[in-house]
């Protein structure tokens, strides 16, 4: 089975630019979660999709979006960079069916610089 | 609102002694909880995890932790450690809805093996 693919694995942008960073999920899992990881810092939960749907959102502005393909891979877009929107971006991926969990698998991350 | 508290930043250990890295956390509800290893530049590992029955978790690379409930904490431990395991540590829990791919994370250990 295929792990959880991110890419691209780094990126520089401008101040003020959109990024768009995209993933794949693990084979047989049916959410997304996307985490930022500031330097030194644990990773915090952005938010998921799951069934093509955002279910749920951590404490990020509108301009933090997303979207989950019928393939369930996803993007999370970034619109009007802030240079404190550098960060790893970790998506991981899992099997979510009410009381049915699994545990999450994290993807190697991508590197955003906003200078 | 739940959190999760690592209480060391950092422990530095030498080569095939034992080690233990901390956590707490604090929750209103029944939660699941993990660790996860995160090696320099990747993303996050998964070593063990709590979902239910008994409190003592075994996981990868020789590591278990041991769930206490009526401390709320989440201790890893390894009776042995080798200079591979130098990477940084992160405890979690999910959510209360029990999704396991929204994760609350603390801020991280540093592992440091010494030869």
């Amino acid at each position: 089975e295929t792990g959880v693919t991110q890419s691209p694995t780094h990126l520089i942008k401008t101040r003020g630019q959109q990024v768009t960073l995209r993933c794949s999920s693990q084979s047989g899992h049916n959410t997304v979660s996307w985490y930022q990881q500031a330097l030194g810092q644990g990773p915090q939960f952005i938010f998921q999709y799951y069934r093509e749907e955002e279910n749920g959102r951590g404490n990020f502005p509108p301009r933090f979006s997303g979207l989950q393909f019928p393939n369930y891979s996803s993007e999370l877009n970034v619109n009007a960079l802030e240079l404190d929107d550098s960060a790893l971006y970790l998506c991981a991926s899992s099997f979510y069916r009410g009381e049915v969990n699994t545990e999450a698998f994290f993807g190697q991350g991508t590197r955003l610089t906003v200078v | 609102a739940q959190s999760v508290t690592q209480l060391d930043s950092q422990v530095p250990v030498f080569e095939e002694a034992p080690v233990e890295l901390r956590c707490n956390y604090s929750s209103s509800v029944s939660v699941y909880l993990f660790w996860y290893v995160q090696y320099p530049n990747q993303g996050l590992q998964l070593l063990l995890k709590y979902l239910s029955g008994s409190t003592l978790v075994k996981g990868i690379n020789g590591f278990e932790a041991e769930f206490n409930k009526s401390q709320t904490s989440f201790h890893l431990r390894k009776p042995s450690v080798h200079i591979s395991d130098t990477a940084e540590y992160f405890c979690a829990v999910s959510d209360p809805s029990g999704n396991t791919g929204k994760l609350i994370f603390g801020q991280g250990t540093t592992l440091q093996v010494k030869p």
